[in-house]
């Protein structure tokens, strides 16, 4: 089965501006996970989708970044505007149950640097 | 606070050499407890969960609730298993969140 995919792979930003990361899970997942790993640190969850609802977005700092999952297939994650700090890879997962309670499978991750 | 947490952030071990990598956690309950792995150039991967008492790759990890510890060992290291290793426990009840420890980098030498 084709894994998680995730476009682009790098994005090379200036502060201020704004980005988006697209994501497609493994088809019929129901779970959708975006990560936040900065260099030198395990992932973090920034939010946490069941089909196109939001189970969890307690760590996404929602002044700057939003995401959503229309049609509870694929998703976007977006940051606007970008401050240095956000530099790190973004990484989707996807689970096939309900709730998260199942293996995650996760994208190739896209790099972000900000500038 | 919940916390994980990997001590070693550097491992190197000669071929054929056990390998041990720590992990302990503070969670209230009974948290289920996991492995990832991330190979140079592949994806983070999980490589084993506690509640399936089955060696991987021949890694095996025992959850001791005592010492709150859930280590990664392996008797004999192989040139392979040089890679990334991240524990993550997660809360089993209501909330599935999954968190990552630091992660160790394991490297085998010949």
């Amino acid at each position: 089965e084709a894994g998680v995919a995730q476009s682009p792979r790098y994005k090379i930003i200036e502060k201020r501006q704004s980005v988006a990361f697209w994501c497609n899970p493994i088809s019929g997942h129901a779970t959708l996970y975006w990560y936040q790993q900065i260099l030198g640190q395990g992932p973090k969850l920034l939010i946490q989708f069941q089909n196109n609802g939001v189970v969890d977005d307690s760590q996404l700092p929602k002044d700057r970044f939003s995401a959503e999952r229309l049609k509870g297939v694929d998703s976007t994650l977006k940051i606007q505007p970008a401050k240095l700090e956000d530099s790190a890879v973004y990484l989707c997962a996807s689970s096939p149950g309900l709730a998260g309670a199942d293996t995650q499978y996760f994208g190739p991750g896209t790099r972000l640097t900000v500038l | 606070a919940q916390r994980v947490t990997q001590p070693e952030k550097l491992l190197s071990v000669f071929k054929g050499a056990p390998v041990e990598l720590k992990c302990n956690y503070s969670y209230s309950g009974s948290p289920e407890l996991f492995w990832y792995v991330q190979y140079s150039r592949q994806r983070l991967q999980l490589l084993l969960r506690h509640i399936s008492r089955e060696s991987i790759k021949g890694f095996t990890a025992d959850l001791n609730k005592g010492e709150t510890s859930f280590h990664l060992k392996k008797p004999f290291a192989q040139e392979e298993d040089s890679a990334m290793y991240y524990c993550a426990p997660r809360e089993g009840s209501n909330d599935y969140k999954l968190s990552f420890g630091a992660g160790t980098t394991v490297t085998v030498r010949a």
